[in-house]
């Protein structure tokens, strides 16, 4: 069965480093999301990405983060300079259309730890 | 802001007895409901996709309502197992893709 992988699953890093968090969606899929849950609260939206570009984004999701969709099979999340408060689990996710009928299939994702 | 909230935040039931908790989400600008099981270490894995005022949706021993004018949805477990210890997640889609998350729901099934 198809599924959405992350690499790595443990990233730890040091405050004011640039961190890459990779994603590989599901292949036939056209819609591609970033959300991220901090340590005992509710897993939030960052971002959602179609036809190559940003189609939402959220207040989190400021000039520090940024996507990309270098070679038709990756989807990845950049944060230029990581703060302490960017330590959390950050997960990728897919779907095949617009979401609400259409389900979003999720990563195991990456926790970070910002150092 | 829209706010989804789950409760109980966890709940310990016993193998083999039935339960169930509660999604709640303001009923304006409603598009659909999911729900995800989530184990530790492993992905959130879909089980609904809610759409209907009145919705019912089964998977194996899991089911769900949905009330849209109220603004809440019911997740079931009829017969819990151990294997159905994990985090129940609900997910409101409004306007945009995006999708807004409750707290979830810890169950613990002992043997």
């Amino acid at each position: 069965e198809p599924e959405v992988t992350q690499t790595p699953s443990h990233q730890v890093t040091q405050m004011g480093q640039e961190v890459i968090l990779r994603c590989v969606p599901i292949s036939n899929h056209l819609y591609f999301y970033w959300y991220r849950q901090i340590l005992g609260q509710k897993v939030e939206f960052l971002v959602s990405f179609y036809n190559n570009e940003i189609s939402e984004k959220s207040e989190i999701f400021d000039d520090q983060f940024s996507v990309e969709r270098p070679d038709g099979s990756n989807f990845t999340l950049k944060i230029r300079s990581t703060k302490l408060e960017d330590s959390a689990m950050y997960f990728c996710a897919s779907s095949d259309r617009a979401s609400g009928v259409g389900e979003q299939y999720f990563g195991p994702g990456t926790r970070l730890t910002v150092t | 802001i829209l706010n989804v909230e789950q409760s109980p935040q966890s709940l310990h039931v016993q193998e083999g007895d039935s339960t169930n908790f509660t999604c709640s989400f303001p009923s304006s600008n409603f598009y659909a409901l999911h729900w995800y099981r989530w184990e530790t270490a492993k992905s959130p894995e879909a089980l609904f996709v809610m759409t209907l005022n009145g919705d019912e949706k089964k998977k194996g021993r899991i089911s769900a309502t949905l009330n849209t004018k109220e603004g809440y949805s019911y997740l079931y477990i009829k017969g819990s197992q151990p294997e159905d210890s994990a985090t129940y997640l609900c997910a409101l889609k409004a306007a945009g893709n995006k999708l807004t998350f409750g707290g979830g729901t810890r169950v613990l099934v002992k043997p």
